[in-house]
Protein backbone atom coordinates (compact mmCIF):
# COMPACT_ATOMS: atom_id res chain seq x y z
CA UNK A 1 0.00 0.00 0.00
CA UNK A 2 0.65 3.69 0.10
CA UNK A 3 2.74 5.21 2.78
CA UNK A 4 4.50 8.20 3.43
CA UNK A 5 7.41 8.66 5.90
CA UNK A 6 8.53 12.48 6.82
CA UNK A 7 11.27 13.80 9.29
CA UNK A 8 10.31 13.82 12.66
CA UNK A 9 9.63 16.85 14.47
CA UNK A 10 9.46 19.46 16.53
CA UNK A 11 12.22 21.29 14.07
CA UNK A 12 13.17 25.30 15.82
CA UNK A 13 15.16 27.63 13.92
CA UNK A 14 15.59 31.53 14.12
CA UNK A 15 14.37 33.78 11.49
CA UNK A 16 16.30 33.38 8.30
CA UNK A 17 17.61 29.83 8.38
CA UNK A 18 17.47 27.68 6.10
CA UNK A 19 14.88 25.02 6.19
CA UNK A 20 14.33 21.31 5.20
CA UNK A 21 11.53 18.64 5.98
CA UNK A 22 12.43 15.77 4.37
CA UNK A 23 9.33 13.61 3.18
CA UNK A 24 9.82 10.02 1.42
CA UNK A 25 7.13 8.01 -0.38
CA UNK A 26 6.01 4.17 -0.98
CA UNK A 27 3.30 4.44 -3.93
CA UNK A 28 2.46 2.14 -6.50
CA UNK A 29 2.66 3.99 -10.20
CA UNK A 30 2.85 7.32 -10.47
CA UNK A 31 1.57 9.47 -7.93
CA UNK A 32 1.16 13.16 -7.17
CA UNK A 33 2.82 14.58 -4.58
CA UNK A 34 1.89 17.04 -2.13
CA UNK A 35 2.85 19.25 1.01
CA UNK A 36 -0.27 20.73 2.70
CA UNK A 37 0.70 23.75 5.56
CA UNK A 38 -1.72 23.88 9.25
CA UNK A 39 -1.26 27.32 10.83
CA UNK A 40 -1.97 27.14 14.77
CA UNK A 41 -6.04 26.73 15.40
CA UNK A 42 -6.98 26.19 11.44
CA UNK A 43 -7.44 23.97 8.55
CA UNK A 44 -5.34 22.82 5.94
CA UNK A 45 -3.78 24.43 3.12
CA UNK A 46 -2.75 23.49 -0.08
CA UNK A 47 1.09 24.75 -0.22
CA UNK A 48 2.51 23.09 -3.28
CA UNK A 49 2.12 20.20 -5.23
CA UNK A 50 4.53 18.03 -8.03
CA UNK A 51 2.33 15.60 -10.44
CA UNK A 52 5.24 13.97 -12.52
CA UNK A 53 8.92 13.20 -12.17
CA UNK A 54 11.85 16.31 -11.68
CA UNK A 55 8.79 18.53 -11.60
CA UNK A 56 9.16 21.44 -8.65
CA UNK A 57 6.19 22.48 -7.11
CA UNK A 58 6.56 26.17 -5.51
CA UNK A 59 4.57 28.52 -3.23
CA UNK A 60 5.84 31.25 -0.76
CA UNK A 61 9.24 30.84 -0.75
CA UNK A 62 9.13 27.34 -0.34
CA UNK A 63 10.09 24.64 -3.28
CA UNK A 64 9.78 21.05 -3.30
CA UNK A 65 11.51 18.60 -6.31
CA UNK A 66 9.63 14.97 -7.37
CA UNK A 67 12.36 12.91 -7.38
CA UNK A 68 10.87 9.21 -8.24
CA UNK A 69 14.84 7.69 -8.15
CA UNK A 70 15.24 8.47 -4.52
CA UNK A 71 11.42 8.60 -3.92
CA UNK A 72 11.52 11.71 -2.34
CA UNK A 73 9.38 15.45 -2.15
CA UNK A 74 11.95 17.32 0.58
CA UNK A 75 10.23 20.92 1.31
CA UNK A 76 12.82 23.52 1.67
CA UNK A 77 12.85 27.45 1.87
CA UNK A 78 16.09 29.85 2.23
CA UNK A 79 14.99 31.71 4.46
CA UNK A 80 12.19 31.40 7.34
CA UNK A 81 10.46 33.66 8.86
CA UNK A 82 8.37 33.31 12.57
CA UNK A 83 4.81 33.62 10.61
CA UNK A 84 6.11 30.24 8.79
CA UNK A 85 5.40 28.59 12.32
CA UNK A 86 3.15 25.48 11.50
CA UNK A 87 3.16 22.08 11.18
CA UNK A 88 4.07 20.91 7.58
CA UNK A 89 2.02 17.52 5.90
CA UNK A 90 3.64 15.64 2.94
CA UNK A 91 0.97 13.60 0.91
CA UNK A 92 0.59 11.72 -1.74
CA UNK A 93 -2.18 10.79 -4.18
CA UNK A 94 -1.73 7.69 -6.58
CA UNK A 95 -4.80 8.88 -8.68
CA UNK A 96 -7.20 6.56 -10.75
CA UNK A 97 -10.49 5.77 -9.57
CA UNK A 98 -9.41 6.76 -6.20
CA UNK A 99 -8.60 9.84 -4.83
CA UNK A 100 -7.26 9.07 -1.53
CA UNK A 101 -4.69 11.31 0.02
CA UNK A 102 -1.97 9.20 1.98
CA UNK A 103 -0.55 11.33 4.85
CA UNK A 104 2.97 11.47 6.93
CA UNK A 105 2.64 12.32 10.30
CA UNK A 106 3.56 15.89 10.08
CA UNK A 107 6.21 17.92 10.87
CA UNK A 108 5.87 21.28 13.63
CA UNK A 109 7.98 23.98 12.20
CA UNK A 110 8.57 26.55 15.30
CA UNK A 111 10.57 30.19 13.92
CA UNK A 112 12.03 32.35 16.75
CA UNK A 113 12.60 35.77 16.12
CA UNK B 1 -10.17 26.09 -6.13
CA UNK B 2 -13.35 26.02 -4.11
CA UNK B 3 -14.03 27.81 -0.92
CA UNK B 4 -15.35 25.71 1.65
CA UNK B 5 -16.72 26.62 5.08
CA UNK B 6 -17.98 24.39 7.61
CA UNK B 7 -19.95 24.75 10.57
CA UNK B 8 -20.09 24.51 13.66
CA UNK B 9 -16.04 25.52 13.81
CA UNK B 10 -15.59 24.42 16.79
CA UNK B 11 -18.17 22.43 19.63
CA UNK B 12 -17.98 21.02 23.42
CA UNK B 13 -20.48 17.78 23.58
CA UNK B 14 -21.33 15.94 26.02
CA UNK B 15 -21.02 12.20 25.96
CA UNK B 16 -23.75 9.72 24.30
CA UNK B 17 -25.33 12.66 22.00
CA UNK B 18 -24.85 13.45 18.43
CA UNK B 19 -23.03 16.12 16.53
CA UNK B 20 -24.14 16.63 12.86
CA UNK B 21 -20.96 18.94 10.86
CA UNK B 22 -21.62 20.95 7.84
CA UNK B 23 -19.43 21.36 4.67
CA UNK B 24 -20.32 23.69 2.36
CA UNK B 25 -19.13 24.70 -1.15
CA UNK B 26 -19.35 27.54 -3.18
CA UNK B 27 -19.11 25.59 -6.64
CA UNK B 28 -20.51 22.09 -7.64
CA UNK B 29 -17.92 19.30 -6.89
CA UNK B 30 -18.43 15.70 -7.40
CA UNK B 31 -16.08 14.10 -4.88
CA UNK B 32 -15.95 15.10 -0.98
CA UNK B 33 -14.29 13.74 1.90
CA UNK B 34 -14.42 13.71 5.54
CA UNK B 35 -10.90 13.55 7.56
CA UNK B 36 -10.66 13.03 11.32
CA UNK B 37 -7.20 14.31 12.71
CA UNK B 38 -7.10 12.92 16.34
CA UNK B 39 -5.38 15.47 19.03
CA UNK B 40 -1.15 16.13 17.60
CA UNK B 41 -1.92 13.40 14.86
CA UNK B 42 -2.56 13.48 11.26
CA UNK B 43 -5.42 12.92 9.35
CA UNK B 44 -7.41 10.31 8.81
CA UNK B 45 -9.97 9.51 6.06
CA UNK B 46 -13.26 8.70 7.37
CA UNK B 47 -15.30 8.26 3.73
CA UNK B 48 -15.44 9.78 1.04
CA UNK B 49 -19.33 10.86 -0.58
CA UNK B 50 -20.28 11.11 -3.67
CA UNK B 51 -23.48 12.83 -4.52
CA UNK B 52 -26.22 10.35 -5.62
CA UNK B 53 -24.29 7.40 -4.32
CA UNK B 54 -23.88 5.68 -0.43
CA UNK B 55 -20.68 7.00 0.97
CA UNK B 56 -17.38 4.85 0.48
CA UNK B 57 -16.10 4.24 4.17
CA UNK B 58 -12.51 3.20 5.26
CA UNK B 59 -11.69 0.90 7.28
CA UNK B 60 -12.28 1.03 11.22
CA UNK B 61 -15.04 3.44 10.30
CA UNK B 62 -18.59 2.65 10.17
CA UNK B 63 -21.84 3.87 9.07
CA UNK B 64 -23.73 3.87 12.12
CA UNK B 65 -21.07 5.52 13.57
CA UNK B 66 -20.79 8.28 11.11
CA UNK B 67 -23.57 8.88 9.10
CA UNK B 68 -23.18 10.79 6.17
CA UNK B 69 -25.11 12.81 3.67
CA UNK B 70 -24.61 14.41 0.46
CA UNK B 71 -27.87 15.62 -1.18
CA UNK B 72 -26.43 17.72 -3.64
CA UNK B 73 -22.98 18.72 -5.34
CA UNK B 74 -22.15 21.99 -2.87
CA UNK B 75 -23.35 20.37 1.02
CA UNK B 76 -22.24 17.21 3.05
CA UNK B 77 -22.76 16.78 6.16
CA UNK B 78 -20.72 14.44 9.02
CA UNK B 79 -22.89 13.07 12.13
CA UNK B 80 -20.95 11.82 14.75
CA UNK B 81 -22.84 9.63 16.83
CA UNK B 82 -22.82 8.32 20.28
CA UNK B 83 -20.15 10.34 20.97
CA UNK B 84 -17.70 9.44 23.50
CA UNK B 85 -14.21 11.43 24.60
CA UNK B 86 -12.14 9.08 22.26
CA UNK B 87 -14.06 11.13 19.23
CA UNK B 88 -12.71 14.66 20.51
CA UNK B 89 -10.92 15.57 17.29
CA UNK B 90 -10.77 18.31 14.17
CA UNK B 91 -12.98 17.08 11.87
CA UNK B 92 -12.36 18.48 8.13
CA UNK B 93 -14.04 17.87 5.02
CA UNK B 94 -12.77 18.30 1.67
CA UNK B 95 -12.68 18.36 -2.57
CA UNK B 96 -11.37 17.20 -5.08
CA UNK B 97 -11.75 19.77 -7.99
CA UNK B 98 -12.57 19.68 -11.14
CA UNK B 99 -14.60 16.68 -11.15
CA UNK B 100 -11.88 14.25 -11.28
CA UNK B 101 -9.90 15.70 -14.10
CA UNK B 102 -7.48 16.54 -10.97
CA UNK B 103 -6.46 15.04 -8.11
CA UNK B 104 -5.91 18.31 -5.76
CA UNK B 105 -7.84 18.14 -2.48
CA UNK B 106 -8.79 21.56 -0.52
CA UNK B 107 -9.43 21.31 2.81
CA UNK B 108 -12.69 23.06 4.83
CA UNK B 109 -11.06 24.95 8.17
CA UNK B 110 -12.31 22.11 10.40
CA UNK B 111 -15.00 21.26 13.56
CA UNK B 112 -12.88 21.36 16.66
CA UNK B 113 -15.09 19.13 18.58
CA UNK B 114 -14.29 18.24 22.03
CA UNK B 115 -16.37 15.45 23.69
CA UNK B 116 -16.67 15.36 27.98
Amino acid sequence: GNSVTQMEGPVTLSEEAFLTINCTYTATGYPSLFWYVQYPGEGLQLLLKATKADDKGSNKGFEATYRKETTSFHLEKGSVQVSDSAVYFCALNSGGSNYKLTFGKGTLLTVNP
Amino acid sequence: SAVISQKPSRDICQRGTSLTIQCQVDSQVTMMFWYRQQPGQSLTLIATANQGSEATYESGFVIDKFPISRPNLTFSTLTVSNMSPEDSSIYLCSVEWSGGRSDTQYFGPGTRLTVL
